[in-house]
């Protein structure tokens, strides 16, 4: 069964700083993994997308990372802003299937 | 591009009343269609995957007479929740995929479903 685990659960952070993002995926065979931001009452907006063959992808503040061996990826946020306060949700996608893995998502708070 | 719409934003409605939700692509056209629902603090839920002209497919659990999908054109979905409940309160989100063969599907912003 495909799979896509995140964490942590939730994460709270002060206003200018950094923070990590992780996600662990069973799915094969594999055929990309993005990375969305969803705002509360809001659907999700691509942040990210990554095939095999890519190790990292950067879009403004937000940098993902793939290691496709390890089946894991991470999104750093780079000094954190309020509007960052959003649901992060890896989602994962398989060759052969045109159905989508996601994961429960990362909650992340930026307090001033 | 790649924006797609969803209309009512929210909606509130008594039980045993029937709700329709329109998602459209505004700049783009679809040839698969994506239903979603999500619960509070958990991740979108796949409903049914529908293709324009063939009937929709049902995700397993997800009653086909109770959440009526029309896949009227390549722009325009509509999902219509039959005789509501309040168990069926939740967050409806569609998409769209553009068939480019990446498996990219765009995102509605999501209908908010309260039925008292």
């Amino acid at each position: 069964k495909n799979q896509v685990e995140q964490s942590p659960q939730s994460l709270i952070i002060l206003e200018g700083k950094n923070c990590t993002l992780q996600c662990n995926y069973t799915v094969s065979p594999f055929s990309n993994l993005r990375w969305y931001k969803q705002d509360t009452g809001r659907g999700p907006v691509s942040l990210t997308i990554m095939t095999f063959s890519e190790n990292t992808k950067s879009n403004g503040r937000y940098t993902a990372t793939l290691d496709a061996d390890t089946k894991q990826s991470s999104l750093h946020i780079t000094a954190s802003q309020l509007s960052d306060s959003a649901s992060y949700i890896c989602v994962v996608s398989s060759q052969y299937d045109y159905k989508l893995s996601f994961g429960a998502g990362t909650t992340v708070t930026v307090r001033a | 591009g790649a924006v797609v719409s969803q209309h009512p934003s929210w909606v509130i409605c008594k039980s045993g009343t029937s709700v329709k939700i329109e998602c459209r692509s505004l700049d783009f056209q679809a040839t698969t269609m994506f239903w979603y629902r999500q619960f509070p603090k958990q991740s979108l839920m796949l409903m049914a995957t529908s293709n324009e002209g063939s009937k929709a497919t049902y995700e397993q659990g997800v009653e086909k007479d109770k959440f009526l999908i029309n896949h009227a054109s390549l722009t325009l979905s509509t999902l219509t929740v039959t005789s509501a409940h309040p168990e069926d309160s939740s967050f409806y989100i569609c998409s769209m995929d553009r068939a480019k063969g990446d498996n990219e599907q765009f995102f509605g912003p999501g209908t908010r479903l309260t039925v008292l």
